[in-house]
């Protein structure tokens, strides 16, 4: 059972917005800054959000991040068949850990 | 180009042990602080364990504490994770990943990962 809540799936047809939640507490996404990354089929994770809302280079901007209390959301706007991957939330925890979601699967239709 | 290498991984016994090598290149390491993250086969990413710069400031997730040792050697650009007592649980692939966590600080973002490395624990 991961601290971080994620729905388990998600999924929307080419060129539309999909957003997936990532729920907490106040121990961790409550007084601390939420990353995201996307795992490709096969290969590592890769940085996609950091500190709730910024976007490292080279990644488009059809990518955004958003926090509200104990709750962050990653939306994707014109939906790519390239973005087909599992997304992780993770934010610090006061107990001292580096806490993540435990992942969606984000399927292209 | 950041490059992040492990090595080390493969099949141990339960209750036996193992060392991992993250071999860092393309950035000065010393600067970085860094972190294992590990992905049991078909599940999530698991945080392990953290070290700043300096090695003063470690952390360790409860599921390792007592049992993993992570630590680095700056003058040779590399991290290691020593794995005690292994579990089957402790199965997975195991990632090096850079944080942005300025000198001490607390873990941050991990900007860049590693491959990866699978250990296997079986008998």
């Amino acid at each position: 059972q991961s601290v971080l809540t994620q729905p388990p799936s998600a999924s929307g047809t080419p060129g539309q917005r999909v957003t997936i939640s990532c729920s907490g507490s106040s121990s961790n996404i409550g007084s601390n800054t939420v990353n995201w990354y996307q795992q490709l089929p096969g290969t590592a994770p890769k940085l996609l959000i950091y500190s709730n809302n910024q976007r490292p280079s080279g990644v488009p901007d059809r990518f955004s991040g958003s926090k509200s209390g104990t709750s962050a959301s990653l939306a994707i706007s014109g939906l790519q068949s390239e973005d087909e991957a599992d997304y992780y939330c993770a934010a610090w925890d006061d107990s001292l850990t580096v806490v993540f979601g435990g992942g969606t699967k984000l399927t292209v239709l | 180009e950041v490059q992040l290498v492990e090595s080390g991984g493969g099949l141990v016994q339960p209750g036996g042990s193992l060392r991992l090598s993250c071999a860092a290149s393309g950035f000065t390491f010393s600067s970085y602080s860094m972190n294992w993250v590990r992905q049991a086969p078909g599940k999530g990413l698991e945080w392990v364990s953290y070290i700043s710069t300096s090695g003063s400031t470690i952390y360790y997730a409860d599921s390792v504490r007592g049992r993993f040792t992570i630590s680095r050697d700056n003058a040779k650009n590399s991290l290691f994770l020593q794995m005690n007592s292994l579990r089957d649980e402790d199965t997975a692939v195991y990632y090096c990943a850079r944080d942005t966590a300025y000198g001490d600080s607390d873990p941050n973002y991990f900007d860049y990962w590693g491959q990866g490395t699978l250990v296997t624990v079986s008998s």
